[in-house]
């Protein structure tokens, strides 16, 4: 099925590091949300993003709308050892298209070291 | 409880049986939806329902795959005669009311066919 890009595919980071990663559509979207998935469980939603440019925080966490609409950014500052897992974006395709669908991104692998 | 709960937690079966997934959102969402992960990928949109009409089977992979919900509750995804390449995490989530609304998900049912 159509899933977004995301980048980097993995990363290994030192903790204490900020990290930056990115999702991006060749569509437009006028939704943009950001999950975390840990092993086992399903993903958990961290941010939502509804308007072309926001950008949004939830603790150490930002994540912004791309004014383009076709793409989103999600920083974590400070890393710790509890923000391994595999980060997922998800877009909405613009309500005309008549489906309630998220496209999902192929996740982002984040591994921190102590 | 709280969150969304699926059943069983883990699967495993013969090649050619059919095997049945529940799903139990959370109390007053509307919107249903399931997804197929496999290993080290993202999520594949199967279904969503909007109470216990289903207006966007798209995803569904084959004939094989159907699924049903009972009102605003509880949905079952039937494989029927599996294959090894159903083999996979199938995770469910809900939302309110759907469109905009962020989708909160169970921890998933992984299935494995022998």
């Amino acid at each position: 099925g159509q899933q977004l890009n995301q980048s980097p595919q993995s990363m290994f980071i030192q903790e204490g590091e900020d990290v930056s990663m990115n999702c991006t559509s060749s569509s437009i979207f006028n939704t943009w949300l950001w999950y975390k998935q840990d092993p086992g469980e399903g993903p958990v939603l961290l941010i939502a993003l509804y308007k072309a440019g926001e950008l949004t925080s939830n603790g150490r966490l930002t994540a912004q709308f791309g004014i383009t609409r076709k793409d989103s950014f999600l920083n974590i500052s400070a890393s710790i050892p509890s923000d391994v897992g595999i980060y997922f974006c998800a877009g909405r395709n613009p309500p005309f298209s008549g489906t309630y669908k998220y496209i999902f991104g192929t996740g982002t692998r984040l591994k921190v070291l102590a | 409880g709280a969150g969304v709960s699926q059943s069983p937690s883990n699967k495993v079966t013969e090649k050619g049986k059919d095997v049945e997934l529940r799903c139990d959102p959370i109390s007053g969402h509307t919107a249903l939806y399931w997804y197929r992960q496999r290993l080290g990928q993202g999520l594949e949109f199967l279904i969503y329902f909007q109470g216990n009409s289903a207006p966007d089977k798209s995803g569904l992979p084959s004939d094989r795959f159907s699924a049903e919900r009972t009102g605003e509750s509880v949905s079952t995804l039937t494989i029927q005669r599996t294959q090894q390449e159903d083999s996979a995490v199938y995770l469910c989530a809900s939302s309110q009311t759907g469109g905009d609304q962020p989708q909160h998900f169970g921890d998933g049912t992984r299935l494995s066919i022998l």
